[in-house]
């Protein structure tokens, strides 16, 4: 199975940078993804990582290191519109040719100015 | 593409009614997944589908759930009885093979009274 820790809630101000933790234990790794999920509405695809190291799309980095089973989210230049949960979420090798993603329980980020 | 298309948005039920939850994935995509999402446990896997097999039920809760996929354009959530802690947002997402990112519908909130 996988157990996957995110921090409930962070606060930040408009134009810092913040950095959204997630440790996770699973059976067989492939793969890490952070979504983005504004209230009411649906989750939207973020980032995805499988070998160790840093990916960035402008705003949004994601980092991985698979030994130590940790990954963060590193957002720059925090908007307001950046309010939003974010979910961390592993994909393991299951028996089959493709496996689900399972999701943490999500960090909630408030952006103030 | 509409991206994934769920119906209803809302449902408002009785406890012990049947409830049935509708989507259709994105064309070509040939696997879906059935999440559901509350404040305490977070976005769950209930089931997935790859090429209108189900996959793995693991997530299904209990007998009262059942979920079908007759053709690749088609699936259903169904839930009978209802009772009050099926209240939650109802997800269903889909994705072309291993591709890293799935695309979420609007969600059915569902209140259980």
């Amino acid at each position: 199975g996988q157990n996957i820790d995110q921090p409930t809630e962070m606060t930040a101000t408009e134009g810092a940078i913040v950095q959204i933790n997630c440790t996770y234990q699973t059976s067989g790794f492939n793969g890490l993804f952070w979504y983005q999920q504004h209230a009411g509405e649906a989750p939207t695809f973020l980032s995805y990582n499988v070998l160790d190291g840093l990916e960035e799309k402008g705003r949004f980095s994601s980092f991985l290191s698979r030994s130590k089973g940790y990954s963060y989210l590193l957002l720059k230049e925090l908007q307001m519109k950046d309010s939003a949960s974010y979910l961390c979420a592993v994909r393991d090798r299951g028996n089959q040719a493709g496996t689900a993603l399972i999701f943490g329980k999500g960090t909630t980020l408030s952006v103030s100015s | 593409d509409a991206g994934v298309i769920q119906s209803p948005r809302h449902e408002v039920t009785e406890m012990g009614q049947e409830v049935t939850l509708r989507c259709k994935p994105i064309s070509g995509h040939d696997y879906l997944f059935w999440y559901r999402q509350t404040m305490m446990r977070g976005l769950e896997l209930l089931i997935y589908f790859n090429n209108n097999v189900p996959i793995d039920d693991s997530g299904m809760p209990e007998d009262r759930f059942s979920a079908k996929m007759p053709n690749a354009s088609f699936s259903t959530l169904k839930i009978q009885p209802s009772e009050p802690r099926d209240s939650a947002v109802y997800f269903c997402a889909s994705r072309v093979g291993q591709g890293p990112e799935a695309f979420f519908g609007q969600g059915t909130r569902l209140t259980v009274v």
